[in-house]
C-alpha cells in the first residue's frame, strides 16, 4: 500500500480566489490522480498526473481551471482557480500501484 | 463503458445485525473490483478486492465479498456490524485506460447508519 498526505486538510476560502492543495506519497509513483467529491455524491475524476509529462484531464475539466504539476514521483499539486461556491468539495488525490488505487485524506474546500 | 450500480443509498441496522451491502458492475473485460470505505471527515481507505482466482475475498474489519460473474455483482458482506462501521461505503470497478494504465468507476455509495 502506500501513505498519502495532503495539504491542507480543508479551508474557507472567497470567491474569485485560488487554493492549491498540496499530495504526498511516501513511495515513488508513476500514475497519481486528483478527484472532485462534490456535496453527498461519488467521486469524479478530475484528471491523471504522470511525472514528467501534461496531465490528462477528464471531459467536464480544464486546465485553466484545474491545473495540475507533478513535479516528480512522489508528488503533486491541484490548484483550484477562480474559485466559486460551485467548487465546494472535497478534493482527493490518489496512487495507482498496479491496478489498485490507494487515497489521501481529502481537503475539504467550501468556498464563500 | 463501464459502470457501476449500488442500488441503495441508505441502509440503516442494528448493532449486531448482519450487513449485505450490493453492488453491480457492466464491464466489457474481466472486472477488478474494489470496496472502500468512508468514515465521516476521512478520505477513502480500501477494505477489499478481487482480481480473480477465489470468488470469495476476505478484507479488512471483518468484511467479505463475494464475486458472482453470472449476476454482475461483487457484494459486500459482514456478519455482525459493529457501530465504529458507520460510514459511505463505494464499490468500484477498475478498467484499463491504455498500456498498463487502470482508472476507476465508482458507484455513487451506500451510507450506512447502525443503530444501538
Amino acid at each position: 500500500s502506500a501513505v498519502i498526505s495532503q495539504k491542507p486538510s480543508r479551508d474557507i476560502c472567497q470567491r474569485g480566489t485560488s487554493l492549491t492543495i498540496q499530495c504526498q506519497v511516501d513511495s515513488q509513483v508513476t500514475m497519481m490522480f486528483w478527484y472532485r467529491q462534490q456535496p453527498g455524491q461519488s467521486l469524479t475524476l478530475i484528471a491523471t498526473a504522470n511525472q514528467g509529462s501534461e496531465a490528462t484531464y477528464e471531459s467536464g475539466f480544464v486546465i485553466d481551471k484545474f491545473p495540475i504539476s507533478r513535479p516528480n514521483l512522489t508528488f503533486s499539486t491541484l490548484t483550484v482557480s477562480n474559485m466559486s461556491p460551485e467548487d465546494s468539495s472535497i478534493y482527493l488525490c490518489s496512487v495507482s500501484l498496479g491496478e489498485t488505487q490507494y487515497f489521501g485524506p481529502g481537503t475539504r474546500l467550501l468556498v464563500l | 463503458a463501464q459502470s457501476v450500480t449500488q442500488p441503495d443509498i441508505h441502509i440503516t441496522v442494528s448493532e449486531g445485525a448482519s450487513l449485505e451491502l450490493r453492488c453491480n458492475y457492466s464491464y466489457g473485460a474481466t472486472p477488478y473490483l474494489f470496496w472502500y470505505v468512508q468514515s465521516p471527515g476521512q478520505g477513502l481507505q480500501l477494505l477489499l478486492k478481487y482480481f480473480s482466482g477465489d470468488t470469495l475475498v476476505q478484507g479488512i474489519k471483518g468484511f467479505e465479498a463475494e464475486f458472482k460473474r453470472s449476476q454482475s455483482s461483487f457484494n459486500l458482506r459482514k456478519p455482525s456490524v459493529h457501530w465504529s462501521d458507520a460510514a459511505e461505503y463505494f464499490c468500484a470497478v477498475a478498467y484499463n485506460s491504455g498500456g498498463s494504465n487502470y482508472k476507476l468507476t465508482f458507484g455513487k455509495g451506500t451510507l450506512l447508519t447502525v443503530n444501538p
